[in-house]
């Protein structure tokens, strides 16, 4: 059964450094998702993106983060300068769309921002 | 905007059947989705409902929406050691580009006990 991989698993980073996560949604899936989940807290919507651009993207999603799909495959959410509050879960889920909207979600990346 | 809410811990003993219950405030909610989360690992989708129904049964997991009072429910029967883990309900909300997002309440934590 197809699935969303994530890479990494788990990703530790000093603070003010870039980091990227990548994800590979499901191959005939047309939309794209980053969600985060801090530690005992909700899983938050960041953005979705279809068609190349972004659909929407959240309040928590500012300059500092940005998406791209630089390739057939792959789906990548970059922040340019981590800070502390950044430590969380970061969850990609993809849709297939045509008015098929389930998201399946990876198994997410573990960010710890020290 | 959007809330989800849950109740954040319910025990149950093996055997038994499991209710967990999800209230929401947008009523413009498409579908409403049920995800299992075990330690560690990401979001499994379990089951969803569109908005315009009120029931859905999948084997072991019956979902009643109620949508006048804008309240979901999760029922596993015969609940096992291995439903152990925390159950999300989320809404999905059309996203202004297309596609849609997922606003998730804070988690129920499900502990089944022999």
């Amino acid at each position: 059964e197809p699935e969303v991989t994530q890479t990494p698993s788990h990703q530790v980073t000093q603070m003010g450094q870039e980091v990227i996560l990548r994800c590979v949604p499901i191959s005939n899936h047309l939309y794209f998702y980053w969600y985060r989940q801090i530690l005992g807290q909700k899983v938050e919507f960041l953005v979705s993106f279809y068609n190349n651009e972004i659909s929407e993207k959240s309040e928590i999603f500012d300059d500092q983060f940005s998406v791209e799909r630089p390739d057939g495959s792959n789906f990548t959410l970059k922040i340019r300068s981590t800070k502390l509050e950044d430590s969380a879960m970061y969850f990609c889920a993809s849709s297939e769309g045509r008015a098929r909207e389930t998201q399946y979600f990876g198994p997410g990346t573990r960010l710890l921002v020290l | 905007g959007e809330d989800v809410e849950q109740s954040l811990f319910l025990s149950v003993r093996e055997g038994d059947s499991s209710v967990i219950n999800c209230t929401y405030t947008d009523s413009s909610s498409t579908y409403l989705y049920w995800y299992k989360q075990e330690p560690g690992a990401g979001l499994q989708l379990l089951t969803y409902i569109f908005s315009n129904m009120d029931m859905k049964q999948d084997q072991r997991l019956t979902v009643l929406l109620n949508k006048k009072d804008k309240h979901l429910s999760l029922r596993i029967a015969d609940t096992q050691t291995g439903d152990s883990a925390i159950y999300f309900c989320a809404e999905s909300m059309k996203s202004r580009g297309g596609g849609n997002k997922l606003t998730f309440g804070t988690g129920t934590q499900l502990k089944v006990e022999l």
